[in-house]
């Protein structure tokens, strides 16, 4: 079955650079979720969207922004990287609740 | 935000041992949704189960089990006869708010499971 496509799948950017991360849903399904894992922390959620608009918000930093295209797929933008933005970021999709997740993106920041 | 606690960080069994991960949630909504996730040391989210409040029957998926009480908010996951293959972080999670729509998920801090050959 297909799943949750994310990329890229690692990123290494410098302290104040930027950084783009895509995830591609499961086809049909017509929600997009964005967390951020810590070592050794729980998901956080950051933002959702439906149908292409903005849902949910949760602890999203100003410097983080997102969307949903027209083909459902969604883009985490994040400027002014800092050294605590180093994580996993997991990008969820889901029809009627079922959050399934990507393998995620792997941001170091240096 | 309505907190998710798993109150064992780690847990170590030998193999074929049964073992239970609680999961006790707060909640101020009626209608709400609850997960288990399993992350593997490789890192992605495996996808377990979804229950919403208004099912209070208990679920079997082979060697998995939950058992659901919302007189208590617990929703507890027992895996019988374990494997090493069981071996990860287990997540317990709740939406949000009342689920429906894109509500996102707040998650416990999650057990590490540990199975010994």
């Amino acid at each position: 079955a297909a799943g949750v496509i994310q990329s890229p799948r690692h990123l290494i950017k410098e302290k104040r650079e930027t950084a783009t991360l895509k995830c591609y849903p499961i086809p049909r399904h017509d929600t997009v979720y964005w967390y951020q894992q810590g070592p050794g922390q729980d998901p956080q959620f950051l933002i959702s969207f439906y149908e292409k608009m903005q849902s949910d918000k949760g602890s999203i930093p100003d410097r983080f922004s997102a969307q949903q295209f027209s083909d459902y797929h969604s883009e985490l933008n994040m400027s002014s990287l800092e050294l605590g933005d180093s994580a996993l970021y997991f990008c969820a999709s889901s029809y009627r609740d079922e959050q399934y997740f990507g393998p995620g993106t792997r941001l170091t920041v240096t | 935000a309505q907190k998710v606690t798993q109150a064992q960080t780690e847990i170590s069994v030998v193999e074929k041992e049964d073992v239970t991960l609680d999961c006790v949630y707060e909640t101020r909504d009626t209608t709400y949704y609850l997960f288990w996730y399993k992350q593997p040391p490789s890192g992605e989210l495996v996808f377990l189960i979804r229950r919403n409040s208004f099912d209070e029957q208990n679920e079997i998926s082979g060697r998995y089990s939950w058992n659901f009480q919302k007189s208590t908010s617990s929703f507890n996951f027992t895996i019988t006869a374990s494997q090493v293959v069981d071996s990860a972080v287990y997540f317990c999670a709740r939406t949000m708010y009342s689920g429906g729509g894109a509500d996102g998920l707040t998650f416990g801090k999650g057990t590490h499971l540990i199975i010994q050959p």
